[in-house]
């Protein structure tokens, strides 16, 4: 069973529209963390965000918001005012513990329209 | 940038040849770990590389083998190429092996097999 799964595939909206990324999750694990990272055209991931499953604090980071809640298993993203340089590839990840591999979702492909 | 280097940037082999792949960490930085990740899909972990010995691996086949060097740098060894092995690679490192630990990725190798 896919463990994280990000059921939009693709999202156009146009620039300075708030867009949210929807992350679900699965696992046994009582102890895990949470990650999204960033994919532009050129291929390398960028880390945004780590997240451990006892913290359900909700972060902000400027235009950048994460909403975790452990009640839905979900770990959403939401970007407010978007900017073209938005555009991406999002992916949410999942790391159990023990163990030391991500598991990655499909990805959210978001194009921001000037 | 991440500080993570992959070379070569992009490659072209021909099915049931070997290719060797190359990832240099990031400074004090002494996990590798390696990932696939096929075109409109994310990233599927191959193993990862602690203290210079694998120290987990997904469902790869043996085929996938890794080497890690005093200086923490990893290569990526994948032998008897398939045509399903056309993907990019990526190679990420952190601070430490473990669940909790952010890995900071590198632009990636594209390999391509004919």
């Amino acid at each position: 069973a896919q463990k994280v799964t990000q059921a939009q595939t693709e999202i156009s909206v146009v620039e300075k529209e708030d867009v949210t990324l929807d992350c679900v999750y699965e696992t046994r694990d009582t102890t895990y963390y949470l990650f999204w990272y960033k994919q532009p055209p050129s291929g390398e991931l960028v880390f945004l965000i780590r997240r451990n499953s006892f913290d359900e604090q909700n972060e902000i980071s400027g235009r950048y918001s994460w909403n975790f809640q452990k009640s839905t298993s979900s770990f959403n993203f939401t970007i407010t005012a978007s900017q073209v340089v938005d555009s991406a590839v999002y992916f949410c990840a999942l790391s159990e513990a023990p163990g030391n591999q991500f598991y990655f979702g499909t990805g959210t492909s978001l194009t921001v329209i000037p | 940038e991440t500080g993570v280097t992959q070379s070569p940037t992009h490659l072209i082999k021909t099915r049931g040849q070997q290719v060797t792949l190359r990832c240099s960490s990031q400074s004090g930085h002494n996990t590798v770990s390696w990932y696939q990740q096929a075109l409109g899909q994310g990233p599927q972990f191959i193993f990862q590389y602690y203290r210079e010995e694998e120290n987990g691996r997904g469902n790869f086949p043996p085929r996938f083998s890794g080497l890690q060097f005093p200086n923490y740098s990893s290569e990526l060894n994948v032998n008897a190429l398939e045509l399903d092995d056309s993907a990019l690679y990526l190679c990420a490192s952190s601070l430490q092996q473990g669940s909790g630990y952010e890995q900071y990725f590198g632009p990636g190798t594209r390999l391509t097999v004919t």
